[in-house]
């Protein structure tokens, strides 16, 4: 079963504009979130995190918001920039465990 | 090294052959992941090592799939009679322990079985 879902595989946004990844997860105990960045042909990289005692956490132009209640988090990039276009995997995991990733969601960003 | 290397870089091998894919993780970092990324797919976990502990394997497909870590470093991820529904893209992560979450990812073994 699929712990983690994004059912975007893709997003088109224009630059300067807020791109919005959305992430759903069925564990409650999962108790830590994070968002990966992937280009072609390299590795994942690390982005941004949220622990399940917050509800946001801001890093620059991102932001993750995690809603526990419904089982959802979201990452916003404002404002989007070429750059940005990649991979996003959003990410969770139960207290000492492995990481647990989504399907992944192709984010492209056109000047 | 600086980062989390992976070799080879590109593997392509006859379907029932064994193949071995390799992962240097960062130096001191204890905890050790394979995760594969098949075409259109997420990434999938296959294998956790955590210092001395014994390993995660929950997430191997098969008994045809089996990992190593001599000495808490170097792995090895070894496929045998390889099949062409192995293909994709093995991805080794390391990270300083089992609760640090900001994995350092190398840049993964393309796998193709003809």
């Amino acid at each position: 079963d699929q712990q983690v879902k994004q059912n975007s595989p893709s997003l088109s946004v224009q630059e300067g504009r807020i791109s919005i990844l959305n992430c759903d997860y069925t564990n409650s105990m999962f108790d830590y979130f994070l968002w990966y960045k992937k280009y072609p042909a390299e590795g994942p990289t690390f982005l941004i995190s949220i622990s399940s005692i917050k509800d946001k956490n801001e890093d620059g132009r991102f932001t993750v918001f995690l809603n526990k209640s419904a089982k959802h988090l979201s990452l916003h990039i404002v404002p989007s920039q070429p750059g940005d276009s990649a991979v996003y995997f959003c990410a969770a995991s139960v207290p000492g465990g492995k990481l647990i990733f989504g399907q992944g969601t192709e984010l492209s960003v056109k000047p | 090294g600086a980062g989390v290397s992976q070799s080879p870089s590109n593997k392509v091998t006859e379907k029932g052959k064994d193949v071995e894919l390799r992962c240097d993780p960062i130096s001191g970092h204890t905890a050790l992941y394979w995760y594969r990324q098949s075409l259109g797919q997420g990434l999938e976990f296959l294998i956790y090592f955590q210092g001395n502990s014994a390993p995660d394997k929950s997430g191997l497909p098969s008994d045809r799939f089996s990992a190593e870590r001599t000495g808490g470093s170097v792995s090895t991820l070894t496929i045998q009679r390889t099949q062409q529904e192995d293909s994709a893209v093995y991805l080794c992560a390391s990270s300083l322990s089992g609760y640090d979450y900001g994995y350092t990812f190398g840049s993964g073994t393309r796998l193709t079985v003809v």
